[in-house]
């Protein structure tokens, strides 16, 4: 059973510049967080989604920042106009169900780096 | 005050030793609390659930005190792989939507040497 996959691993951008990252759920996995790791700092949800739904953005910088988990495809976490302080880890989360109680599993993480 | 505080070390222990790390957290509608661990410019992998009865595994032992809002990770016979940061994550549940959550402590880094 793979894990959950994210991709790209790394992604390089100039400020200004769109970024897009995507997440695929562990199999049989229909919830799904973005969490993001700043340097030095401990990991801050931002989002989590159902298929077509978000559920909870309560974490997501009110501009540049959007999400979505279409019916079909992986979930995508997209940066416009990406700034510097916007460098960091972020890692994709799924679970089975949505309810507190269930484990989250963590992919490898997208390291973005802003130039 | 943080909503997960965790004593971030560092702690430098030899092998074979007993460690253990503490946790508090703030909010008493906490529901679900866990021990993720994550080793340098990796992804946090679960260690374990806690429960309120305390919960073992092999050398890892959990406990979890409500009325205290305090959880805490004992590690016997520490090994060199144990050599890692120390997550504690609680989830919240607020009611509505929120419960999806993960709060992260600021983790307990761990060196174990031989």
């Amino acid at each position: 059973n793979a894990g959950v996959m994210q991709n790209p691993r790394h992604l390089v951008r100039r400020r200004g510049q769109e970024a897009r990252l995507r997440c695929s759920p562990m199999k049989g996995h229909s919830h799904v967080y973005w969490y993001r790791q700043l340097p030095e700092e401990g990991l801050k949800f931002m989002v989590y989604l159902q298929k077509e739904n978000i559920i909870d953005e309560s974490g997501m910088p009110k501009e540049r920042f959007s999400a979505e988990f279409p019916k079909e495809g992986p979930s995508i976490l997209r940066i416009q106009q990406v700034v510097r302080g916007d460098s960091a880890a972020y890692f994709c989360a799924s679970s089975p169900f949505g309810q507190e109680f269930y484990e989250q599993y963590f992919g490898p993480g997208t390291r973005l780096t802003v130039t | 005050r943080k909503e997960v505080e965790q004593d971030p070390g560092p702690f430098n222990v030899p092998e074979g030793a007993t460690v253990a790390f503490n946790c508090t957290y703030s909010n008493s509608a906490s529901q679900s609390f866990f021990w993720y661990r994550q080793d340098c410019r990796k992804e946090p992998k679960l260690l374990m659930s806690v429960y309120s009865s305390g919960n073992e595994d092999g050398r890892f032992t959990a406990q979890l005190n409500r009325a205290s809002q305090y959880i805490s990770l004992l590690i016997r016979d520490s090994k060199l792989s144990d050599s890692a940061t120390y997550l504690c994550v609680v989830n919240v549940n607020a009611g509505g939507t929120s419960y999806g959550k993960l709060t992260f402590g600021q983790g307990t880094i761990l060196t174990v040497h031989p």
